[in-house]
């Protein structure tokens, strides 16, 4: 089945660790989206990227890194510079087209919790 | 600046009542597009629907409809005989297709909780 996987579901962090959530798609999309939201708030992106190897800043990318190897995998790293980590991570993938919007579909999310 | 508004933080209805979702929306451009996603308590956002800037016919999809009104900048979410199963957050939301890198901008979610 195609979609889009994200592990661990939760973790958790001691203050000062960085720590990677992971994200892979099989839907042969090109762009990837992070998005953090935080209890009875919207989606806030904070990175995101269209093509291999190029990335952009989202809204609130102080504090994360990325990285786009490989077409299917968008990595998020939460540097101990974050100073608030702890929310709900999620995982978006779109099909890019010159002309249109595509949808974002998602994956179920990471919590990440620190102690 | 894009903004997408949901007043209502939180809407609670009897099993098998009709409910409608507000979402109005701001945008400075002709060209753009409106979602509504659903999050169950999972976590997961689901699509449910797209809709661009020049089509303003209404939808239905089973016990779902939606009304697309430009004039008054609303994309507003019925669901027909409503379930359990349809409590959870259901986020509207707006995208430019020609802002970078196609950015979605969601509003901050309407909790519809249907009681049995």
């Amino acid at each position: 089945d195609g979609g889009i996987t994200q592990s661990p579901k939760y973790l958790f962090r001691k203050e000062g660790q960085n720590v990677t959530l992971s994200c892979e798609q099989n839907l042969n999309h090109d762009a990837m989206y992070w998005y953090r939201q935080d209890p009875g708030q919207g989606l806030r992106l904070i990175y995101y990227s269209q093509i291999v190897n190029d990335f952009q800043k989202g809204d609130i990318a102080e504090g994360y890194s990325v990285s786009r190897e490989k077409k299917e995998s968008f990595p998020l790293t939460v540097t101990s510079a974050q100073k608030n980590p702890t929310a709900f991570y999620l995982c978006a993938s779109s099909q890019r087209t010159a002309t249109s919007t595509d949808t974002q579909y998602f994956g179920p999310g990471t919590r990440l919790t620190v102690l | 600046a894009q903004k997408v508004t949901q007043a209502q933080t939180e809407i609670s209805v009897v099993e098998k009542e009709d409910v409608t979702l507000d979402c109005v929306y701001e945008t400075r451009d002709t060209t753009y597009y409106l979602f509504w996603y659903k999050q169950p308590p999972s976590g997961e956002l689901v699509f449910l629907i797209r809709r661009n800037s020049f089509d303003e016919q209404n939808e239905i999809s089973g016990r779902y409809s939606w009304n697309f009104q430009k004039s008054t900048s609303s994309f507003n979410f019925t669901i027909t005989a409503s379930q359990v199963v349809d409590s959870a957050v259901y986020f509207c939301a707006l995208s430019e297709p020609y802002s970078s890198a196609s950015k979605i901008i969601f509003g901050s979610g309407t909790r519809l909780s249907i009681r049995p």
